[in-house]
């Protein structure tokens, strides 16, 4: 069955950086392209972007360009998101999410991974 | 772009239906028919409900159903159980490789 399985909870200072795996099971993993989502706390989900795990292809929301980074290795079948430059705001549980066979559409997600930022 | 606009809130009695709105412009909703909806329990991941603005995925009940019209998609919840509460999330592509997510709706099961 497909898993994703993340790393878990970190807690940084402003200004120091974070990388956060995904651990796929299940399924080929350069067959779906992975989605990165962001939750603060009490509040909605947002996309930061995606990547591409069979061209290695980043796509990056608006506002997620430079600090954020999306990267993969497919001998450990696992998806990275990097994080530098920390800012209290970035402060939220991140989710990766397998995009579905159809477009648009995340079908598998992690269990999510608690960034906090603090001083 | 915007977050797409849902109601904070909604509520129904079992048994009752409900329908969650998620409003957005020609540039996503109107323009494309990707629209999905996720259902998310307190502390959980998200789920995977809908997608293609009214497809279900293999595993979700029947009584969960989209639609859409124009610049607004609605996710309809018919015989609501005690498990239907749950925050509920719309997303649309937005052009130019985005996804764009609404608000979220917290659903009360009265």
């Amino acid at each position: 069955q497909v898993q994703l399985v993340q790393s878990g909870s970190e807690l940084k200072k402003p200004g120091a950086s974070v990388k956060i795996s995904c651990k796929a099971s299940g399924y080929t993993f350069t067959k779906h392209t992975m989605n990165w989502v962001r939750q603060a706390p009490g509040q909605g989900l947002e996309w930061l972007g995606w990547i591409n795990t069979y061209t290695g292809n980043p796509t990056y929301a608006q506002g997620f360009t430079g600090r954020f980074v999306f990267s993969f290795d497919t001998s450990v079948n696992t998806a990275y998101l990097q994080i530098s430059t920390l800012k209290a705001e970035d402060t939220a549980v991140y989710f990766c999410a397998r995009e579905s066979t159809v477009w648009y559409a995340a079908d598998y997600w992690g269990q999510g991974t608690l960034v906090t930022v603090s001083s | 772009q915007s977050a797409l606009t849902q109601p904070p809130s909604a509520s129904g009695s079992p048994g009752q239906s409900v329908t969650i709105s998620c409003t957005g412009t020609s540039s996503d909703v109107g323009g494309y028919n990707y629209v999905s909806w996720y259902q998310q329990h307190p502390g959980k991941a998200p789920k995977f409900i809908i997608y293609e603005v009214s497809k279900r995925p293999s595993g979700v009940p029947d009584r969960f159903s989209g639609s859409k019209s124009g610049n607004t998609a609605s996710l309809t919840v018919s015989g609501l159980q005690a498990e239907d509460e749950a925050d509920y999330y719309c997303s649309s592509y937005g052009g130019s490789n985005n996804v764009i997510f609404g608000g979220g709706t917290k659903l009360t099961v009265l």
